[in-house]
């Protein structure tokens, strides 16, 4: 059980372009999911948390207009990365919350984009 | 401010025993954990520590002491597939993780 899918799991998107990522807890309900950014051979970087049927909180220095969240039901966070650009290449992963259990944290397998 | 240490990067040979220390300094104290984190993929979790003293599972053994705000992941019997980086996460009182940097393992045969 406490499964997490991402899709896509890589996407390649030319410059100026938007790109949405999905994040979806299979087998359980997440009032809670986090989107997080690695840059190579760096740690995880948490961008945004998001909260069914609310706003997202956004992490000093990331930009909540470029980086659209989404958390419309208990199983499925949207992040769309609008206007990309090269420097916004990078793995992006999500993660769930089981509701029934506040501290465990669940990973989905990372979306890899490139922006040319 | 909130802070997690953990060393960089360690070399241990196959069959050895490593231990991968994390300090932490977080507002309130929820628990710590420990992912597993092999490159390309998003991390794995390992353990949890809430309460002082040690948890043992298979192979893998995380300690905590509250106190000195202080935890180890030990690996028994290292196998070359636990080459991988190992990332340090304390919880604060608002239930978010505060990541380390993570120890990046390399096994040598």
């Amino acid at each position: 059980g406490a499964v997490v899918s991402q899709h896509p799991s890589w996407v390649i998107c030319k410059s100026g372009t938007s790109v949405k990522i999905e994040c979806r807890s299979l087998d359980f309900q997440a009032t809670t999911m986090f989107w997080y950014r690695q840059f190579p051979k760096q740690s995880l970087m948490l961008m945004a948390t998001s909260n069914e049927g609310s706003k997202a909180t956004y992490e000093q220095g990331v930009e909540k207009d470029k980086f659209l969240i989404n958390h419309a039901s208990l199983t499925l966070s949207t992040l769309t990365v609008t206007s990309a650009h090269p420097e916004d290449s990078s793995f992006y992963i999500c993660s769930a919350r089981d509701t029934q259990v506040d501290y465990e944290q669940y990973f989905g397998p990372g979306t890899r984009l490139t922006v040319t | 401010g909130q802070n997690i240490d953990q060393p960089t990067e360690m070399t241990a040979t196959e069959g050895a025993i490593v231990q991968i220390n994390c300090t932490y300094q977080t507002s309130g104290f929820n628990g710590l954990f420990w992912y597993q984190q092999h490159a390309g993929e998003a991390p794995t979790f390992l353990s949890y520590n809430v309460l002082d003293g040690l948890e043992e599972k298979g192979r893998f053994s995380s300690f905590l002491s509250r106190s000195k705000g202080y935890s180890y992941l030990l690996l028994k019997e290292l196998q070359m597939k636990d080459s991988a980086s190992y990332l340090c996460a304390a919880m604060d009182s608002n239930y978010q993780l505060i990541w380390g940097a993570g120890t990046k393992l390399i096994i040598k045969p």
